[in-house]
């Protein structure tokens, strides 16, 4: 997926742990966006930024931080992982078409 | 109710035939509207925008209906590679998409 990188993949991690999914665009669009998606649902916005410095809430933003200290990356935090956070995240740029990375599936145990 | 709600199917057909299907949205004020293809454990790709006027791609047919608030897409000549979930994506014009819970076609030998 050239334009948005997405890592790690996959991650297992326990109860009370934090982690960052780190989300990198290289093509300078100023809109990103952050969405979950737990098996059989649809996509949920949880947080996106429309530039360097400017963060707000979308659906489904409890339980996750964000910033956006420059263009490039927009990494989505998990401060106290819970198991209602297992799901797959995927990290979208907005050009002529909303773009995804390839997605970071997260296990919670 | 949903913003975007979607029958799961799945739908299965054999190959060449024709299949369709709907995406309701509940806000009268969206203004942009699209179809996603999502294959299983991928991210969504974009598969077309939806235009007032209706429009084709190739095999794919998307029409809008504003006044019944729906949106549908109708796929023709099945090829086994169709087979996958196909998301609904909305906005109000806000460059927040909205998307629905996708709806599984299964295209057999």
């Amino acid at each position: 997926n050239a334009g948005v990188t997405q890592t790690p993949k996959f991650r297992i991690l326990k109860i009370g742990q934090s982690m960052t999914l780190q989300c990198t665009q290289d093509m300078n669009h100023n809109y990103m966006y952050w969405y979950r998606q737990d098996p059989g649902m649809g996509l949920k916005l949880i947080y996106y930024s429309v530039g360097a410095g400017i963060t707000d809430k979308g659906e489904v933003p409890n339980g996750y931080n964000v910033s956006r200290s420059t263009t490039e990356d927009f990494p989505l935090r998990l401060e106290l992982a819970a198991p209602s956070q297992t799901s797959v995240y995927f990290c979208a740029i907005q050009g002529e078409k909303l773009f995804f990375g390839s997605g970071t599936q997260l296990s919670v145990l | 109710r949903k913003e975007v709600e979607q029958d799961p199917g799945p739908f299965n057909v054999p190959e060449g035939a024709t299949v369709a299907f709907n995406c309701t949205y509940s806000n009268s004020a969206s203004q942009s509207f699209f179809w996603y293809r999502q294959d299983c454990r991928k991210e969504p790709k974009l598969l077309m925008s939806v235009y007032s006027s209706g429009n084709e791609d190739g095999r794919f047919t998307a029409q809008l209906n504003r006044a019944s608030q729906y949106i549908s897409l109708l796929i023709r000549d099945s090829k086994l590679s169709d087979s996958a979930t196909y998301l609904c994506a909305v906005n109000a014009n806000d460059y927040k998409l909205s998307f629905g819970a996708g709806t599984t076609v299964t295209v057999r030998a």
